[in-house]
């Protein structure tokens, strides 16, 4: 029973680089999220999906893309890594009005 | 657009103590809410989820209560242990979804 999976759980990236965080959900859940955490910081929505081919941004979505070709899998790809995106990113699926976590995945840009 | 706040922003209190949690919100036309915990460098656990027709949810020594007129709901935390310092964050879920801020609990032996 995985629920929602991230990989990778631990990133180092130099500023410019590109890279992609894995999501991906085995409930068939429609909906999906990506959220960052800064340190002490609340939860903010990056970008969100409400089923398969379709996605919307969310409150901080610059230098962010996303994509949902299938049900399962919602990868974040980020493009010219700054440090101010030095974060722990979450993913998480939503079902029967309840939400799930991925165990995040925690990313230094240097 | 739904805001959501939670207070305290931190606590401390003795092991053994009652403490209660607060979580408000600002537009009452909710689907649900659900409460997580979070312990330091880790994801986010799933506590209770109260639906927009339930008024409370029990799991062992945690009860949420849910008034969605008043745009409340409280997490109550019987019996505090050490274990249970964490911080806990509540989730609003309606057409969006909106996390509170947490609140940051130690419990002292």
């Amino acid at each position: 029973n995985a629920g929602v999976t991230q990989t990778p759980k631990f990133r180092i990236l130099k500023i410019g680089q590109s890279m992609t965080l894995q999501c991906t959900q085995d409930m068939n859940h429609n909906y999906m999220y990506w959220y960052r955490q800064d340190p002490g910081m609340g939860l903010k929505l990056i970008y969100y999906s409400v089923g398969a081919g379709i996605t919307d941004k969310g409150e901080v979505p610059n230098g962010y893309n996303v994509s949902r070709s299938t049900t399962e899998d919602f990868p974040l790809r980020l493009e010219l890594a700054a440090p101010s995106q030095t974060s722990v990113y979450f993913c998480a699926s939503m079902g029967a009005g309840e939400l799930f976590f991925g165990e995040g995945s925690r990313l230094t840009v240097l | 657009k739904q805001e959501v706040t939670q207070i305290p922003a931190a606590l401390s209190v003795p092991e053994g103590e009652n403490l209660v949690l607060n979580c408000s919100f600002t537009d009452s036309a909710i689907y649900n809410l659900q409460w997580f915990r979070q312990d330091p460098g880790k994801g986010l656990t799933s506590l209770l989820l109260i639906q927009s027709s339930q008024r409370e949810q029990t799991s062992g020594r945690l009860n949420a209560s849910l008034d969605k007129s008043s745009g409340r709901s409280t997490l109550y935390i019987a019996a505090s242990q050490p274990g249970d310092s964490a911080t806990y964050l509540c989730a609003v879920i309606d057409n969006d979804m909106r996390f509170g801020a947490g609140t940051r609990l130690t419990v002292k032996p």
